[in-house]
């Protein structure tokens, strides 16, 4: 079974506040994905990484960076935090591009206070 | 038109019966497709792949409708633990991977 396991399942920060988010995949996927979730708006796609230290932009990366030094680990920075972006952050991976299925983290909620 | 689109419901059913979603996508050169259940505050867990016209897997079908672009999952014989939402996920092309429906929202009532 595929495992991805992301590192706080609850974070509160304060504005302004630089903040990590790891996520950590134990099947030698090269696909990894950072997604936030809000009421009526669904998954929205931050960043992905199809490669040790490739990365791409997906939907909505403004206010985001992200880090790949090792195939297993996929990092989410939220350099300098603000409230619009307390949300739910789901991490994923996927062994191929396109036509395979996520296998998701499960989540962690962040709240910007 | 939106690459991903789904009825959000909610959906209220009682238990036992048959429900039914639909999903329109707008990527006509998509291979596979993929049903997701997510309980509420939970991650998207995986339900069923689609590759060809459609797949079952026990109370569960999905359909595949290439010509009009839709896919649909039949739920039959509700449960109440079939509560949660359901997620159409279809391939959006090069390396972004899979675009996500914004859910449908199943209730089963006792």
């Amino acid at each position: 079974d595929v495992k991805v396991t992301q590192s706080s399942r609850y974070l509160v920060k304060r504005t302004g506040e630089k903040v990590f988010l790891e996520c950590v995949q134990d099947m030698d996927h090269e696909n990894m994905f950072w997604y936030r979730q809000d009421p009526g708006l669904g998954l929205r796609l931050i960043y992905f990484s199809y490669d040790v230290k490739m990365k791409e932009k997906g939907d909505i990366p403004e206010g985001y960076s992200v880090s790949r030094e090792k195939k297993e680990r996929f990092s989410l920075i939220l350099e300098s935090a603000s409230t619009n972006q307390t949300s739910m952050y789901l991490c994923a991976s996927s062994p191929s591009t396109g036509e395979s299925p996520l296998h998701f983290g499960n989540g962690t909620r962040l709240t910007v206070t | 038109r939106k690459e991903v689109e789904q009825d959000p419901g909610p959906f209220n059913v009682p238990e036992g019966a048959t429900v039914a979603f639909n999903c329109t996508y707008s990527n006509s050169a998509s291979q596979s497709f993929f049903w997701y259940r997510q309980d509420c505050r939970k991650e998207p867990k995986l339900l069923m792949s689609v590759y060809s016209s459609g797949n079952e897997d026990g109370r569960f079908t999905a359909q595949l409708n290439r010509a009009s672009q839709y896919i649909s999952l039949l739920i039959r014989d509700s449960k109440l633990s079939d509560s949660a939402t359901y997620l159409c996920v279809v391939p959006t092309g090069g390396r972004r991977a899979l675009t996500f429906g914004s859910g449908t929202r199943l209730q089963v009532q006792p």
